[in-house]
């Protein structure tokens, strides 16, 4: 299995708080994304990173920021939590294009 | 923005049978995912594709470029085949994907 891993597993927090997820690859892979996954809309990309401090906006992006200062690791900020951020959280990696991704376990927020 | 369309988005299929499910996208990509993911689990790349025919046990995987069209094949369906069959492809100079919204799989004994 692919060395990525997220943190937390499962949180829940209230609206108007800042969460941070964290996301953590030791294959040293290039790319990594933040997803995340709706019913009836499938998964979505937020953000993703192409290299250390290098970053992008997906096309759900409002509300969210991320930062990567180290290879292994891709922080998803939500900067004052929303009910509509409530959702599965999906990071995966991948090395150069055309080559397999991998996907973290998933990190499962509820913003009450 | 890639628009990707899966079908069918549920199957329900008896054990042992030949299961089939498409997925096409409205502009180039670099490569197309076949992904799996069973209930409350996390998500497994089956196959990476930018030409032709993969095969992987009883899996089978095609794609045609020209036509925009990929297919998944399950060979002698088994119960423990059943999951969430998603299809990705991936595009842009982040190679970021784009999700079909997942075929819903359940293979009965």
């Amino acid at each position: 299995d692919a060395g990525i891993t997220q943190s937390p597993r499962h949180k829940v927090t209230e609206t108007g708080t800042p969460v941070t997820l964290r996301c953590h690859q030791t294959e040293n892979h290039r790319y990594m994304y933040w997803y995340r996954q709706d019913p009836g809309h499938g998964l979505r990309l937020i953000h993703y990173s192409y290299g250390v401090k290098d970053t992008d906006k997906g096309e759900v992006s409002d509300g969210y920021s991320v930062s990567r200062s180290k290879t292994e690791d891709f922080l998803l900020t939500l900067e004052s939590a929303t009910s509509s951020q409530t959702s599965v959280y999906f990071c995966a990696i991948t090395g150069q294009a055309n080559t397999e991704a991998f996907f973290g376990q998933g990190t499962r927020l509820t913003v009450v | 923005k890639n628009e990707v369309e899966q079908s069918p988005q549920n199957l329900t299929a008896q054990e042992g049978e030949f299961i089939t499910i498409n997925c096409s996208y409205s502009v180039g990509i670099s490569a197309l995912h076949w992904l799996q993911q069973h209930p409350g689990g996390g998500i497994v790349s089956l196959f990476m594709l930018s030409s032709g025919k993969k095969k992987h046990g009883r899996l089978i995987a095609t794609i045609n470029i020209q036509e925009k069209h990929s297919s998944l094949h399950i060979t002698a369906s088994h119960p423990r085949d059943s999951a969430v069959y998603i299809c990705a492809v991936a595009q842009g100079t982040g190679n970021q994907f784009y999700f079909g919204t997942g075929t819903s799989l359940t293979v009965i004994p």
